[in-house]
C-alpha cells in the first residue's frame, strides 16, 4: 500500500539554527514528491516538488528538500530557521503511474521556531 | 487569477440540516477534490473528480455528495449534518503539466461546526 510517514508530530528549533522535517514514503512506482505548508487558519500552500533530475530541490522561503531514492526519503531542510517558519508542514507523494492525480499525504509535522 | 475560491468561510449547522459547500476554480484544472482536516489526523480525501461529469469516492465519503457539471465548480453537499462532520474542509485543484504534475492549489477552507 502507498503511504507517507512523517515520524515527528512536532519539531522544535531555535531561530537561526538549521531545521529538518522528515518524510519517508512507500509507493509502488517512481514518485513525484511534494511539500506543503499551512499557516494557522489558512489553506495549504505549495513549497516545492521533486519531479526528476537533481536530487536537491529548492523551493519557496529558502526551503529545500533532498530526494533519496535508496532511503525512500524526502526531508525538508532550511539552513537558518526564522520564527515566521513556524507552521504545519505536510509531505505528499504521487505515483507517476496514477492517472487519477491522487496525492498520498503524511499526517503533518508542526514546526515551532523559538526566538 | 483568483485560484480556488471556497464559500462560506464559516458555518454552523444543527444536526440533521443539509448544506452545500461551494468550490470554484478559474485555472481550467481537470482535477478537483475535497478534503477534511481534523486535529491529529492530517488530510482525508472525501471525494474527487478528474473532469466534468466524473466523480469518485475518496477515503471518507459517507454523508457527503458531490457533482461536477462544469470544469470550474465542484460543490460538496452534506446530506444530513452530524456532529462528527465538524471539521475544516478544503477544496483543491490540479492539472498535469508536460513532463510532470502540477501541485495542488488549495482554497482557504470552510470551518464547519455541527451542533
Amino acid at each position: 500500500a502507498q503511504s507517507v510517514a512523517q515520524p515527528e508530530d512536532q519539531v522544535n528549533v531555535a531561530e537561526g539554527n538549521p531545521l529538518t522535517v522528515k518524510c519517508t514514503y512507500s509507493v509502488s512506482g517512481n514518485p513525484y514528491l511534494f511539500w506543503y505548508v499551512q499557516y494557522p487558519n489558512r489553506g495549504l500552500q505549495f513549497l516545492l516538488k521533486y519531479i526528476t533530475g537533481d536530487n536537491l530541490v529548492k523551493g519557496s522561503y529558502g526551503f529545500e528538500a533532498e530526494f533519496n531514492k535508496s532511503q525512500t526519503s524526502f526531508h525538508l531542510k532550511k539552513p537558518s530557521a526564522l520564527v515566521s517558519d513556524s507552521a504545519l508542514y505536510f509531505c505528499a507523494v504521487r505515483d507517476r503511474g496514477d492517472s487519477n492525480y491522487q496525492l498520498i499525504w503524511g499526517a503533518g509535522t508542526k514546526l515551532i521556531i523559538k526566538p | 487569477n483568483a485560484g480556488v475560491t471556497q464559500t462560506p468561510k464559516f458555518q454552523v449547522l444543527k444536526t440533521g440540516q443539509s448544506m452545500t459547500l461551494q468550490c470554484a476554480q478559474d485555472m481550467n484544472h481537470e482535477y478537483m477534490s475535497w478534503y477534511r482536516q481534523d486535529p491529529g489526523m492530517g488530510l482525508r480525501l472525501i471525494h474527487y473528480s478528474v473532469g466534468a461529469g466524473i466523480t469518485d469516492q475518496g477515503e471518507v465519503p459517507n454523508g457527503y455528495n458531490v457533482s461536477r457539471s462544469t470544469t470550474e465548480d465542484f460543490p460538496l453537499r452534506l446530506l444530513s449534518a452530524a456532529p462528527s462532520q465538524t471539521s475544516v474542509y478544503f477544496c483543491a485543484s490540479s492539472t498535469p503539466r508536460t513532463g510532470g504534475p502540477g501541485g495542488y492549489t488549495f482554497g482557504s477552507g470552510t470551518r464547519l461546526t455541527v451542533v
